[in-house]
């Protein structure tokens, strides 16, 4: 069983500010890792999936790592705008699995 | 990328009353499609795993006779909510796994409100 942790809960920050938003879980011998978004009301939209083979991904203004032996990843956030306010998941599957486990996600808002 | 559809968006039905939703990938065939559930600022609940052509597996605590699932082709699944009752009420979100392989990603699906009344 996969258990998927995520901190901070809740995040309110201004406009311009770097984030780090952290994600762990109790099972390491996973094949990926992904990141999504979630905006209220909505679907996923995946921003980022990084593989068991890989350190990390970057899309954009967004960067994710992936230590497996710790069993953390990040999500770091450059430059936040208003418009990445959302909540933000993350998701791992068990080991042996590629179905995900979803952490409760971080609430994020970016003020101007 | 790929898309996944749902349909309805939100749905609004009276309690007993049964509701189908469903999920579709647009550009790729789906052999297995995924139906979580998620409750208001809690995170997404996996209750089965939808093969085509074969019956689903349910994650413990799901009643299967009461959520239905149908995969009966590539590209949908469609789960069924049967004499629906208020707690039901709930965000339902489908994704779908690229046949063809690739780095096991999900697309997941935008989701659809059900409201039972």
């Amino acid at each position: 069983k996969q258990e998927v942790t995520q901190i901070p809960a809740a995040l309110s920050v201004p406009e311009g500010e770097n984030l780090v938003l952290n994600c762990s879980f109790t099972d390491s011998a996973i094949y990926n890792l992904q990141w999504f978004r979630q905006d209220p009301g909505k679907g996923l939209t995946s921003l980022l999936l990084i593989q068991s083979s890989q350190r990390e991904q970057t899309s954009g203004r967004l960067n994710a790592s992936l230590d497996k032996s710790s069993g953390r990843s990040t999500l770091y956030i450059a430059a936040s705008q208003p418009g990445d306010s959302a909540t933000y998941l993350c998701a791992v599957p068990p080991g042996g699995s590629y179905i995900p486990t979803f952490g409760r996600g971080t609430s994020l808002i970016v003020h101007p | 990328g790929a898309v996944v559809s749902q349909h309805p968006s939100w749905v609004i039905c009276k309690s007993g009353t049964s509701v189908k939703i469903e999920c579709r990938s647009l550009d790729f065939q789906a052999t297995t499609m995924f139906w979580y559930r998620q409750f208001p600022k809690q995170s997404l609940m996996l209750m089965a795993t939808s093969n085509e052509g074969s019956k689903a597996t349910y994650e413990q605590g799901v009643e299967k006779d009461k959520f239905l699932i149908n995969h009966a082709s590539l590209t949908l699944s469609t789960l069924t909510v049967t004499s629906a009752h208020p707690e039901d009420s709930s965000f339902y979100i489908c994704s779908a796994r690229d046949s063809t392989g690739g780095p096991h990603e999900q697309y997941f699906g935008p989701g659809t409100r059900l409201t039972v009344t």
